[in-house]
Order: structure tokens, then sequence, then C-alpha cells
């Protein structure tokens, strides 16, 4: 079935380093979408996307939705510790209102 | 924004017992909304899609007899997990959008523990 694979998988940063993560699929999507998700906690939108090239930022937090159609990066910069949890992507089946989830990038912060 | 209730947040029960989540849309009309699983340090795998007014559209490989949903208004769904067994602990949550084409928005989870 369709995939959307994340990178990297897991990350430790430095407090107040900028951090970047990216989500490629094999298909074409029109709509991407970044959560967060804390632990034992549902995940909460960051920040959408619905135009290929579109650049996106809200608060700290930048994403790009690719030309191609196939990927989509996050970065936050300046971290700061309340970052620590997973970051999705997620894609909009076409044709449908479904979506699906990406593999998740574990982020975690040190003081 | 957008604001999705679920409850309960938490459930510990003996096997064999039937579990019921509800799923709120507290300030919006959701003609659809969605379930997903999702398992320790895993993605969220939808389950099914719950339609007002009509019967739910499960995933493949989802058994409809064990995962009952009922979306009986425009702001409730809920799950009930029939006869759970240990193999169904996981945690359960619950989506909504405005508008088909918009982006869920997800309830805070429900986390399963069937002893």
């Amino acid at each position: 079935g369709q995939q959307l694979n994340q990178s990297p998988q897991s990350m430790f940063i430095q407090e107040g380093e900028d951090v970047s993560m990216n989500c490629t699929s094999s298909s074409i999507f029109n709509t991407w979408l970044w959560y967060k998700q804390d632990p034992g906690e549902g995940p909460v939108l960051l920040i959408a996307l619905y135009k290929a090239g579109e650049l996106t930022s809200n608060g700290r937090l930048t994403a790009q939705f690719g030309t191609t159609r196939k990927d989509s990066f996050l970065n936050i910069s300046a971290s700061i510790p309340s970052d620590v949890g997973i970051y999705f992507c997620a894609v909009r089946l076409s044709g449908t209102y479904k979506y699906i989830f990406g593999t998740g990038t574990r982020l975690k912060v040190l003081a | 924004g957008a604001v999705v209730s679920q409850h309960p947040s938490w459930v510990i029960c003996k096997s064999g017992t039937s579990v019921k989540i509800e799923c709120r849309s507290l300030d919006f009309q959701a003609t659809t909304m969605f379930w997903y699983r999702q398992f320790p340090k895993q993605s969220l795998m939808l389950m099914a899609t719950s339609n007002e007014g009509s019967k739910a559209t499960y995933e493949q490989g989802v058994e409809k007899d064990k995962f009952l949903i009922n979306h009986a208004s425009l702001t409730l769904s809920t799950l009930t997990v029939t006869s759970a067994h240990p193999e169904d602990s996981s945690f359960y949550i619950c989506s909504a959008s405005r508008s088909r084409y918009q982006p869920q928005h997800f309830g805070d989870g429900t986390r399963l523990s069937i002893l």
C-alpha cells in the first residue's frame, strides 16, 4: 500500500538548534499536513499545505510542499524543550477525504 | 480552532468486556469522523470512517463486528470494542474535520488496556 517515509526516524538536538525533517512518498499527493503528538495525547495540527511549492510558516515552524508533490519538509528554528514529541506528516488520499500518516520523527531536545 | 473531545481517556477492564469510546466535535458539526489505532512507537493506522446517519466504512483487515461504530448525530461518534481481549489493548484516537477537504483535528485518545 501507499506509504509515507519520514526521516530521520529520531533525533537528539541541543536547545536552540534548528531542526529539519522530511517526508517522502512514491506517489503524488495534493494535500500535505504536519502534526505533532505529545506522549499520551492525540496529534495536533501544525501546518497544512495545499499547493506544490508552497512555503508556510507557523511561528518557529516552516513547512514546504515539494514541487514534485511527492515530498515535504518541516523546519523548526531555535528549538526549545517543549518541541519534544513525535512529528507526523500526513497526506490526503486522492479522491477521498481519508488521510494516511507517515512513520514519524521522534524529536528529543537536550537542555 | 476546532475542538474534538474523546472520552474516556483511559480504560482498564477484564477480558471479554465490551468498551465504548465516545468522540465529540465540540464547536462544529462533523458528518464524517475517523477512528485510528496506534501501537506504541508506531504511526496512526486508520481503522474506519464514521458516517453520520449511515454505516461506517472499515479499512481492510479491521473486523467490523469487533469494532462497532455508531454516528448517530453530527457531533458524536462512538466506537465499541466488543468482547475485548488483551490483543485489543492499544491507543485509540478519533478525528473530525469541519468539511471533507479540511484537515482533521484529533481527540486526545483513549488508552485501552485489557487484562
